[in-house]
């Protein structure tokens, strides 16, 4: 079965609006981290967003949110007020303990194109 | 400033040139990994270490070697490369127990 789960390839946005992005993931791990990240066009992975399963409250980094819920395995990405500068690939990761060594399994990412 | 350091960025090479991909972290992580991308499959995990002389297998291992006899550096060696293995590869590096994880910039190989 498939840990991380990204279901949109590509998605379009105005500009000035909201946009979510899906993820659904899949452990028996109680103790998991998930990770949002940016691929610009030059290709760099920048790191967004980072949610821990223990956490009691949604993560936030500026524009970002993460929409966390435990029961229903999903961690969707919020990205409030888009720019065209938001135009990217975005993947969704997950690491499972230590004991699993320390590994972020990835989506298969969602394409952005933000359109002013 | 605190960051993975791969090389080069971008490499085209003939099928069965062996060929190492270096990378190098200042930030004193026990944990590196390494990647590759392909569309639509997203980042899968080729080899990681969990520290100095300790190695393993991570999903998509076959045609790669890596080492790692310092605790910086954890290059990954191409023995016999083949065009199957043209990808985006990424390093990757992390404390342990930690969840913030730093990439490099990323190397683009082709193999003709």
């Amino acid at each position: 079965a498939q840990k991380i789960t990204q279901t949109q390839p590509g998605m379009f946005v105005q500009e000035k609006e909201a946009v979510t992005l899906d993820c659904t993931y899949d452990t028996s791990d109680p103790s998991y981290g998930l990770f949002w990240y940016k691929q610009p066009s030059s290709g760099e992975m920048i790191f967004l967003i980072y949610q821990g399963s223990y956490d009691q409250q949604n993560a936030t980094e500026g524009r970002y949110s993460l929409n966390f819920q435990k029961a229903r395995k999903s961690a969707n990405l919020v990205i409030s007020a888009s720019q065209l500068g938001d135009s990217a690939m975005y993947f969704c990761a997950m690491r499972e303990g230590w004991e699993s060594g320390n590994k972020l399994v990835f989506g298969a990412g969602t394409i952005l194109r933000v359109k002013s | 400033e605190a960051q993975v350091t791969q090389n080069p960025r971008y490499l085209i090479t003939v099928t069965g040139k062996k060929l190492t991909v270096t990378c190098s972290q200042n930030m004193n992580h026990e944990y590196m990994s390494w990647y590759r991308q392909d569309p639509g499959l997203g980042l899968r995990q080729i080899y990681y270490s969990m520290n100095v002389e300790v190695t393993d297998k991570g999903d998509v291992p076959e045609g790669y070697k890596v080492s790692r006899k310092e605790k910086r550096n954890f290059p990954l060696i191409l023995e016999s490369p083949s065009p199957n293995q043209t990808s985006l590869y990424f390093c990757a590096s992390s404390l342990r127990d930690r969840d913030g994880y730093t990439f490099g910039s990323g190397t683009r190989l082709t193999v003709v």
